[in-house]
């Protein structure tokens, strides 16, 4: 079956940078694409950006563009979300997600990183 | 950016009783949406692909429908395990955007 699994909790402090993993498995992650998502608990979701597994092709939301980075290694079908400069804005629950066509009908348990000093 | 315009913010109902949450898309997205379903502390859960197709393992008391950019999300038959946060999602074009969400409460 289809398996997100992401990192732990993250505590960082303000400035700092900080890499979160979705490890995959039961699919051929090579030939997926990958979102992430933001949630600041009480509030809505916002979606980051995606990455295409096969040629790491990356497509941002304007909002996290210079904040979030997308990579993945295929050799451990795993994808990756560094997220730089962190501000106390930052701290939220990020969601990994697989794309099925227009929908995303897995994901991760989500990470809690809080940024503070 | 599209916007999602969802409606109500919070909503309490019965058991049994039938529930629908709407959203207002800011222009055309087509069949691009989707309906989630969150519980506190866990991941989004998908109900309704392509606005009305349900997504597996999902009971059949929960539908989507469509009227121009118009969507809405019925619950025929309010269960207790209904309980939770629940977004629409379009992803027709980039940015992906989601709907402020409707919190369902029993009454």
């Amino acid at each position: 079956q289809v398996k997100l699994q992401q990192s732990g909790a993250e505590l960082v402090k303000p400035g700092a940078s900080v890499k979160l993993s979705c490890k995959t498995s039961g699919y051929t992650f090579s030939t997926s694409y990958m979102s992430w998502f933001k949630q600041i608990p009480g509030q809505s979701i916002e979606w980051i950006g995606m990455i295409y597994a096969g040629d790491g092709g990356t497509g941002y939301n304007q909002k996290f563009k210079g904040k979030a980075t997308l990579t993945v290694d295929t050799s451990s079908s795993t994808a990756y979300m560094d997220l730089s400069s962190l501000t106390t804005e930052d701290s939220a629950v990020y969601f990994c997600a697989r794309r099925s066509h227009h929908w995303f009908a897995y994901w991760g348990q989500g990470t809690l990183v809080t940024v503070s000093s | 950016d599209i916007q999602m315009t969802q409606s109500p913010a919070s909503l309490s109902a019965s058991l049994e009783e039938i529930v629908t949450i709407t959203c207002q898309a800011s222009q055309d997205i087509g069949n691009w949406l989707s309906w989630y379903q969150q519980k506190p502390g866990k991941s989004p859960q998908l109900l309704i692909y392509g606005a009305t197709s349900l997504a597996d393992g999902v009971p059949s008391r929960f539908s989507g429908s469509r009227s121009g950019t118009q969507y809405s999300l019925k619950i025929s038959r309010l269960q207790v395990e209904d309980i939770g946060i629940y977004y629409c999602l379009q992803a027709y074009s980039a940015p992906y955007t989601f709907g402020a969400g409707t919190k369902l409460e029993l009454k």
